[in-house]
């Protein structure tokens, strides 16, 4: 298994674009997540969703952020427009619902918006 | 509101000797804590967890202990190795719900 992949790894943009991060869970994992990683408040969850339903989106910070799941092997995280305070590392997770929080995560998109 | 925190942003600790991370929690509801550990350009691995009902729980050189009255659990590494620096991350839920992290606490082992 090749565990959860992100792209891209890195993602460099200029302030006002859209900027698009990806995810492919592990087969079989019903459930994924967006944590965001920063300085300052750690790893924040953003989004979260359960049979690529969104159960939890409180923690999106404003309407620039939307995410989607139009299958069980494929997510995103659409930033638009993008400010220079989204820079973070975004994290994607997966795991099997019943689990008692045995969360996989991918290698994170380093964003920087400049 | 932060539920998890983690008050110290950094350690540093001699190799062969014990790391202790503290972590506190604001909910009563949580009833499944974990630790989980990040290295550079990596995504967070998970290292240990304790469920509510228990008040310690080992595995090798890694104990989670659990204080419920105070809400505060800890991680013990002994001995720390070079290979344990990295980021500590606790985290929280329940009922099987989302996991609430902490800041993380940054973990050094000099050799």
């Amino acid at each position: 298994d090749a565990g959860v992949i992100q792209s891209p790894r890195h993602e460099v943009t200029e302030m006002g674009q859209e900027v698009t991060l990806r995810c492919k869970p592990i087969s079989g994992h019903n459930s994924l997540f967006w944590y965001r990683q920063t300085m300052m408040r750690g790893l924040e969850l953003l989004i979260y969703f359960n049979n690529n339903v969104p159960i939890d989106d409180s923690g999106m910070p404003e309407d620039r952020f939307s995410a989607k799941m139009p299958n069980a092997s494929f997510s995103t995280l659409k930033i638009q427009p993008s400010e220079p305070r989204d820079s973070a590392v975004y994290f994607c997770a997966s795991s099997f619902s019943t689990s008692l929080g045995g969360y996989t995560f991918g290698s994170g998109t380093r964003l920087t918006v400049v | 509101d932060q539920q998890v925190k983690q008050n110290s942003p950094s350690l540093s600790v001699q190799e062969g000797r014990i790391s202790i991370l503290n972590c506190d929690y604001t909910n009563s509801m949580f009833d499944y804590f974990l630790w989980y550990k990040k290295y550079p350009a990596e995504g967070p691995t998970f290292l240990i967890s304790i469920s509510s009902i228990k008040d310690k729980n080992e595995d090798g050189r890694f104990t989670v202990f659990l204080n419920k009255s105070a809400k505060h659990l800890s991680l013990h590494i002994v001995p720390s190795q070079p290979g344990d620096s990295a980021v500590y991350f606790c985290a929280a839920s329940y009922y099987g719900n989302k996991l609430v992290f902490g800041a993380g606490t940054i973990l050094r082992v000099k050799s």
